[in-house]
């Protein structure tokens, strides 16, 4: 069984770059969520998702950062423009409404 | 403001033994307790999970308990073996689903063999 796929597994670019972070979700799931984990602030939703519609955004940090589900099967979170202290571990999760979430691996994130 | 709080950083613990992680919230409409292990370069991985109209659970070798006067939660791991060494997060969420889940900051735990 695939699990959440996420790409890619890390990313190094300069400040002021745009930054795309695409997710698969565990295909038959209907809702997917974007995390970003920090020394400072731990794991922190950002952003989620039933049926491909944006149901809560309010832990995007801001109007830099955006995220598009076009499809039950695809997502993306970008940051544009990028600055380093965007430099994190962004995880999607994908669940069945109201199950347990089941994570992808993460982009590691460095913005120089 | 954290509303879910792991005050241990770190836990070391001998194979065998028994190993308890803590966990306490603030925030009463938390209605729903789960416990993820996360290994280094992967994402967590659901564990356990806990309704508020229980007061315990268990799986296998896991046990989560939920003293809600306290606003307390724990997970114990009976016997404790080397492949537990993880990160150990608790998280919360209301309305009685994982929906939006709030995390605690993780328990490293290292069970020496």
């Amino acid at each position: 069984d695939a699990g959440v796929i996420q790409s890619p597994r890390h990313e190094v670019t300069e400040m002021g770059q745009e930054v795309t972070l695409r997710c698969k979700p565990i295909s038959g799931h209907n809702s997917l969520f974007w995390y970003r984990q920090t020394m400072m602030r731990g794991l922190e939703l950002l952003i989620y998702f039933n049926n491909n519609v944006p149901i809560d955004d309010s832990g995007m940090p801001e109007d830099r950062f955006s995220a598009k589900m076009p499809n039950a099967s695809f997502s993306t979170l970008k940051i544009q423009p990028s600055e380093p202290r965007d430099s994190a571990v962004y995880f999607c999760a994908s669940s069945l409404i109201d199950g347990s979430q089941h994570f992808g691996d993460g982009t590691r994130l460095s913005i120089l | 403001d954290q509303q879910v709080k792991q005050n241990s950083p770190s836990l070391s613990v001998q194979e065998g033994r028994i190993s308890i992680l803590n966990c306490d919230y603030t925030n009463s409409m938390f209605d729903y307790f789960l416990w993820y292990k996360k290994y280094p370069a992967e994402g967590p991985t659901f564990l356990i999970s806990i309704s508020s109209i229980k007061d315990k659970n268990e799986d296998g070798r896991f046990t989560v308990f939920l003293n809600k006067s306290a606003k307390h939660l724990s997970l114990h791991i009976v016997p404790s073996q080397p492949g537990d060494s993880a990160v150990y997060f608790c998280a919360a969420s209301g309305g009685g689903s994982a929906r939006q889940l709030t995390f605690g900051s993780g328990t490293q735990l290292t069970v020496l063999p």
